[in-house]
């Protein structure tokens, strides 16, 4: 069955640029979306169809890909943007989350 | 405002059955894929099922096939989801989330109703 691979965890200074990556089979040709979730809340889309950020989500989110690996990246990142990501993508008829990674700023 | 709203969770014995509830307000409901995705405490997000906007075209896991159903309501503005035949592992928090274009994501998420399967 299909697999998004997503890091674990991921450690970044504050206002520093931090990268994360999610990989799977095939997922230049598959659209890519990302969420945002905080201890105790629901998850937040941040990113989708690749590239394009929702309304209301900051600029210093951006989005890109290239061949099988999606990347979610942060710049000038903020204390506030400690939380874990999760990348998800569909393949056939099936919607697949990455595992997650939990970004710690510090 | 633009929300979702979960309910019908509960604690259920092993191979019982619950009905969860997705009620949507401030967009016009029927345009939309609506999803289910659950997420055990500590764990990562996995999805569940997901239906068309009329409701014609539903998907699901792997792991809930034949034994959970999506459908919707499009005058009430709900998506069910029928689960049957519980068992442990099908205790989560369960989300329901609105597509923000087909294939784009989930743009709105409701709160989550907990589901509990134990004896």
């Amino acid at each position: 069955s299909y697999a998004l691979t997503q890091p674990p965890s991921v450690s970044v200074s504050p206002r520093q640029t931090a990268s994360l990556t999610c990989s799977g089979g095939n997922l230049g040709n598959k659209y890519v979306c990302w969420y945002q979730q905080k201890p105790g809340q629901s998850p937040v889309l941040i990113m989708y169809q690749d590239t394009k950020r929702p309304s209301g989500i900051p600029e210093r989110f951006s989005g890109s890909k290239s061949g099988n690996t999606a990347t979610l990246t942060i710049s000038g990142t903020q204390v506030i943007d400690e939380a874990d990501y999760y990348c998800q993508t569909w393949d056939s008829s099936t919607v697949i989350f990455g595992g997650g990674t939990k970004l710690t700023v510090l | 405002e633009v929300q979702l709203v979960e309910s019908g969770g509960g604690l259920v014995q092993p191979g019982g059955s619950l009905r969860l509830s997705c009620a949507a307000s401030g967009f016009t409901f029927s345009t939309y894929w609506i999803y289910w995705v659950r997420q055990t405490p500590g764990k990562g997000l996995v999805w569940v099922s997901r239906i068309s906007g009329d409701g014609h075209n539903s998907d699901y896991a792997d792991s809930v096939k034949g034994r959970f159903t999506i459908s919707r309501d499009n005058a009430k503005n709900t998506v069910y989801l029928q689960m049957n035949s519980l068992r442990a592992e099908d205790t989560a928090v369960y989300y329901c989330g609105r597509d923000i274009v087909v294939v784009g994501g989930m743009d709105v998420w409701g709160q989550g109703t907990t589901v509990t399967v134990s004896s």
